[in-house]
């Protein structure tokens, strides 16, 4: 068990480009959640997958923003025109529905748009 | 939906002292849990105490113990002999009890940053 893991850590872009992350849950987790953490906030809800698929958004997620799971695996967020509101910490975090109530959380990928 | 409310965004404890960090949460739900977790800088997210709301015994897992009052909806943390260790970010969170396949969205407070003084 190695943990949850997301790349890139870090990450700079300027306005109006396009971003990946990636996150690799704990394997045999099938359930799968993104936040966003702002400065000064804690984490906010943004979508969660289980196996691969994607039961709920939150309003936080513009249509700028899409978040796939495609084996049940590992899970991309994308954000496509960034705007230097985007600028935030993406967390994930991953658990197995036959132990729902903790989530284990990964690094973070820290997100600023220039 | 719930909201969760930390009303202090900062606090400094002498190392070896005891530190108590609180959290008061609004909900109509019966079933729910609760959480500490605890994120050092440029580290990641982890979980310090887990709290069944339907168990009146207060959690503990070794320095940590919480004190949840079901009725006012509050939940604080007691760190006893702190540690230089314990410099984080703590977040105060809930979470519904679901059934079998439904999901469960975290909902987090803004944190208390926790200073633990050589």
């Amino acid at each position: 068990d190695t943990g949850v893991s997301q790349n890139p850590r870090h990450k700079i872009t300027k306005r109006g480009q396009n971003v990946t992350f990636r996150c690799d849950p704990i394997s045999e987790h099938n359930r799968l959640y993104w936040y966003r953490q702002t400065l000064g906030q804690g984490p906010e809800f943004l979508t969660y997958f289980q196996n691969e698929a994607q039961l709920e958004k939150s309003r936080l997620l513009s249509d700028r923003f899409s978040a796939e799971r495609p084996k049940g695996s590992f899970s991309t967020l994308e954000i496509q025109r960034t705007e230097q509101g985007d600028s935030a910490m993406y967390l994930c975090a991953s658990n197995h529905r036959d132990k729902q109530e903790t989530q284990y959380f990964g690094p973070g990928t820290r997100l600023l748009v220039l | 939906a719930q909201t969760v409310t930390q009303s202090q965004p900062e606090m400094s404890v002498q190392e070896a002292e005891t530190v108590t960090l609180s959290c008061t949460y609004d909900t109509s739900e019966n079933n729910y849990y609760l959480f500490w977790y605890k994120q050092p800088p440029s580290r990641q997210m982890i979980l310090v105490i887990r709290q069944e709301a339907y168990k009146q015994q207060n959690a503990t897992e070794n320095r940590f113990s919480v004190n949840f009052q079901k009725a006012a909806k509050s939940f604080s943390l007691k760190i006893s002999d702190s540690q230089l260790g314990d410099t984080a970010m703590y977040f105060c969170a809930f979470m519904k009890l679901r059934g079998s396949g439904g999901y469960q969205k975290v909902t987090f407070g803004t944190g208390t940053k926790l200073q633990v003084i050589p």
